[in-house]
């Protein structure tokens, strides 16, 4: 049982260019989420899939793309980089009911240059 | 406007005593609010959460205290140890549909536990 999983771990981008981060779990969980955190901050919300065939902009959405492939995949894609989306990254997952327990991935760490 | 705010940056605290993080909240429409702990170069690791029909939550070590009417929360970790050096976040959610897990997040506190 991996929870959430993210790849890339790094990854370095030139001004510009396009890359899409991956983000899986495997806790049966209908709801996903994309935050991004940067130095001296809390998390920020940039988009969230209710459920799979759905998705709604968070608070930071612009710059960003989502894509729930399915149940248990949820990516997030930068059409062309910019410096100021240099931060890390973190995949959540929540079931809707019951209790309120949300699970991160370990982060992808994303530099613009 | 920041509508979740840990307004200490930093803590220290001797090992074995009392550990007490405090999160204040602006939205009275949030109804569910959690604790994450984080080292660095981790994900957040969730440690509890409270609904707003309650004023608290035990589960081992840690507790959480809700006042609803101060909009305030804190979470007392005791005894303190060691390794619970790391940056505590509140994170705060509104009720169900479609804002269910949808977290604003506080800023965060270092914690500092001495040997």
């Amino acid at each position: 049982n991996a929870g959430v999983t993210q790849t890339p771990k790094f990854q370095v981008l030139k001004t510009g260019q396009s890359m899409t981060l991956q983000c899986a779990q495997d806790m049966n969980h209908n709801s996903m989420y994309w935050y991004r955190q940067d130095p001296g901050m809390g998390l920020r919300l940039i988009y969230y899939s209710a459920s799979e065939g759905t998705t709604d902009k968070g608070e930071v959405p612009n710059g960003y793309n989502v894509s729930r492939l399915n149940k248990r995949e949820f990516s997030l894609r930068l059409e062309s980089a910019a410096p100021s989306q240099t931060s890390v990254y973190f995949c959540a997952s929540t079931r809707t009911s019951g209790f309120l327990e949300q699970y991160f991935g370990p982060g992808t760490r994303l530099t613009v240059t | 406007d920041q509508q979740v705010k840990q307004n200490s940056p930093s803590l220290s605290v001797q090992e074995g005593r009392i550990s007490i993080l405090n999160c204040d909240y602006t939205n009275s429409m949030f109804d569910y609010f959690l604790w994450y702990k984080k080292y660095p170069a981790e994900g957040p690791t969730f440690l509890i959460s409270i609904s707003s029909i309650k004023d608290k939550n035990e589960d081992g070590r840690f507790t959480v205290f809700l006042n609803k009417s101060a909009k305030h929360l804190s979470l007392h970790i005791v005894p303190s140890q060691p390794g619970d050096s790391a940056v505590y976040f509140c994170a705060a959610s509104a009720p169900g549909g479609t804002s269910y897990g949808k977290l604003t997040f506080g800023q965060g506190t270092i914690l500092t536990v001495h040997p």
